[in-house]
This record gives C-alpha cells, sequence and structure tokens, in this order.
C-alpha cells in the first residue's frame, strides 16, 4: 500500500480480554516498529523488527505484550488480560532496512480498555 | 539515562510568524535526528530530518537546524498557518540496529 495501514482503528474491550493489533508496513520495508502513547504523552517505544534479526523487545512492558511479524511483513501486536492502563493509541511504523532512513507511521490504534 | 527532551511543552505564535521549536538531546552517539507533526487524531507525520554531518537543512517553510556541541536541535517553522497548529516531537537515532527514540512534544497553537 501507499502507507501503514493499521487495524482496527479503533478498539473497545473489556478488562480481562485479549486484544490484537495488526500493522501491515509500507511494501519493501523490511523494518517495523510498534509504539505506545497515551493521551496527552509522548511515544514509548515498544517493540523492533529488523528483516529476520531477532526483534528487540525492551520496550514490552509486561509479558502480557507480545508481537510476531510472519513473513516480514504483516505485523500483530496482542496483549492479554487487558487492563485499563493499556488504553493508548498504539502505533506501527516501517522503514527501509538501513539504520537513519525515515520511519512512516500509521494512523493508530486507539484502544480503550473499560 | 540518554534521552531526548523539549525545552517548552507550549509554543502560542502569532499567524504569519516564525515558528522555532526546541529539543535538546544527551545521547552524543546519536547520528540522526528527525522531526515529526502530529495533528489531533492522527499518527505522527515526517516533516525533516537531519544527519550529523550537518549542521542545517532547509524543506518547504521548516528548517532544522543541529548543534552537536550543545546538543541541540530545532525546528524553525516560516509564515506559520493555522494549519501547523499540532503536537512536534523530535526524535533521535543512534547507530546500529536501534529504534528512535522520541521526545515529549511541543504543542504549537497558531492564533489567527
Amino acid at each position: 500500500g501507499a502507507g501503514v495501514s493499521q487495524s482496527p482503528s479503533n478498539k473497545v474491550t473489556e478488562k480481562g480480554k485479549d486484544v490484537e493489533l495488526r500493522c501491515d508496513p509500507i511494501s519493501g520495508h523490511t523494518a517495523l516498529y510498534w509504539y505506545r502513547q497515551s493521551l496527552g504523552q509522548g511515544l514509548e517505544f515498544l517493540i523492533y523488527f529488523q528483516g529476520n534479526s531477532a526483534p528487540d523487545k525492551s520496550g514490552l512492558p509486561s509479558d502480557r505484550f507480545s508481537a510476531e511479524r510472519t513473513g516480514g511483513s504483516v505485523s500483530t501486536l496482542t496483549i492479554q488480560r487487558t487492563q485499563q492502563e493499556d488504553s493508548a493509541v498504539y502505533l506501527c511504523a516501517s522503514s527501509w532496512p538501513h539504520q537513519g532512513n525515515t520511519i512512516y507511521f500509521g494512523e493508530g490504534s486507539w484502544l480503550t480498555v473499560v | 539515562g540518554e534521552s531526548v527532551g523539549l525545552h517548552l511543552p507550549t509554543l502560542s505564535v502569532q499567524e504569519g510568524d516564525n515558528s522555532i521549536i526546541n529539543c535538546a538531546y544527551s545521547n552524543s552517539a546519536s547520528d540522526y535526528f528527525i522531526w515529526y507533526k502530529q495533528e489531533s487524531g492522527k499518527g505522527p507525520q515526517f516533516i525533516i530530518d537531519i544527519r550529523s554531518n550537518m549542521d542545517k537543512r532547509q524543506g518547504q517553510r521548516v528548517t532544522v537546524l543541529l548543534n552537536k556541541t550543545v546538543k541541540h536541535l530545532s525546528l524553525q517553522i516560516a509564515a506559520t498557518q493555522p494549519g501547523d497548529s499540532a503536537v512536534y516531537f523530535c526524535a533521535e537515532n543512534s547507530p546500529g540496529n536501534t529504534p528512535l527514540v522520541f521526545g515529549k512534544g511541543t504543542r504549537l497553537s497558531v492564533i489567527a
């Protein structure tokens, strides 16, 4: 596609339920990132995939959070047993493989845990 | 730890005036910097970037200045327009497979 595509754009879920958020990066981009943004806050790094290398999971806040990237393209961020503090915008971004390339963001998935 | 931060959390400017948004970074190894604009309800949008071998780069109505001596980055917007109202983030990248580190953001409000 022309840009980074994320789905769903909005998700309301009950506390304790699992959610899956999907990211479709720009075609050809081998680097994929997930960030989280709470209301009125900056971007918090979650996880980073680069080609076939092991992902950098250093930003995942707890073991309830996981992400995978299948076939080097689409990525899914899974949050298990959601808590109210998980409510945020989850932003996906992608870039060309080399360090120092521009990172392009999707519009985000707005998650509300009630 | 290493971090990227902003001097001013909010900035109000008159339409037509120039805006300057500042950012301080602390990781001396950072060699690539980006400014993003985020409008309400949208994802961050790339504005302009600069590599550490440069100290100035110009785009359309925007200029980024990099002062490596004092680890300072600024975004200048010429003839600010109402459509420039948004939150602006600076981000830094250091060598290797490392993710971008973002500052907290500055909200720019343009007064018509």
